[in-house]
């Protein structure tokens, strides 16, 4: 599973309510990814880090912003979430050497539930 | 959007049989890949194809890809219950690209 974790697993909130999720990975890969996950849509990608503190944005990253203070985190917020963000969120990392340097490695998701 | 779209969308068969889904795609592209994703978990890599190649097999997998039609049909032969899942294909773009583009999937459900 590349280590990876996710928190919270299952979160709900209110209209308007900054929320924050956690990646957490411990095999020291450069490249993270945040993706959202709804019905009819498959994977779309909000954000992903090529490194600390270097982002870029997505396809769907409008009320998403990222951090990545270090290697092992990225922090997706949602400043004010809104309903539209209900969604399952994951997050991958991807290896850069190797066979699988062009795979992505996916943590367990996070269920969000924006009220 | 450069987003695949996989065909069809949900597929039932009894066990033993084979399950074909297949996958278009928009623009040129670098590698395929699928991933198989179980109810409330995260996906799973399964293969991948690169542009150059035509076909390819992983134990019961077989997996084609056809650029010039710009489309990928992945073939599960003896099919299990254990197979039922959704399964998605990903592209990325001409290489140096960082990142992949994830179809809407096929749920594939298979009767013991």
């Amino acid at each position: 599973d590349a280590g990876i974790t996710q928190s919270p697993r299952h979160k709900v909130t209110e209209t308007g309510t900054p929320v924050t999720l956690r990646c957490h990975q411990t095999e020291n890969h450069r490249y993270m990814y945040w993706y959202r996950q709804d019905p009819g849509h498959g994977l779309r990608l909000i954000h992903y880090s090529y490194g600390v503190k270097d982002t870029d944005k997505g396809e769907v990253s409008d009320g998403y912003s990222v951090s990545r203070s270090k290697t092992e985190d990225f922090l997706l917020t949602l400043e004010s979430a809104t309903s539209s963000q209900t969604s399952v969120y994951f997050c991958a990392i991807r290896h850069t050497a190797g066979t699988a340097a062009e795979t992505q490695y996916f943590g367990p998701g996070t269920r969000l539930l924006v009220l | 959007s450069q987003q695949g779209e996989e065909d069809p969308q949900a597929l039932s068969i009894q066990e033993g049989e084979n399950a074909t889904m297949n996958c278009s795609y928009k623009t040129s592209i670098n590698n395929l890949q699928w991933y198989r994703q179980n109810s409330g978990r995260g996906l799973v890599h399964l293969i991948l194809i690169r542009s150059n190649e035509r076909e390819k097999h992983s134990g019961r997998l077989r997996v084609t890809l056809d650029t010039s039609k710009k489309s990928s049909s992945l073939l599960i032969t003896a099919s299990r219950a254990a197979d039922t899942a959704s399964y998605f294909c990903a592209t990325d773009a001409l290489p140096g690209a960082n990142n992949l583009f994830f179809g809407t999937g096929t749920r594939l459900t298979v009767i013991p």
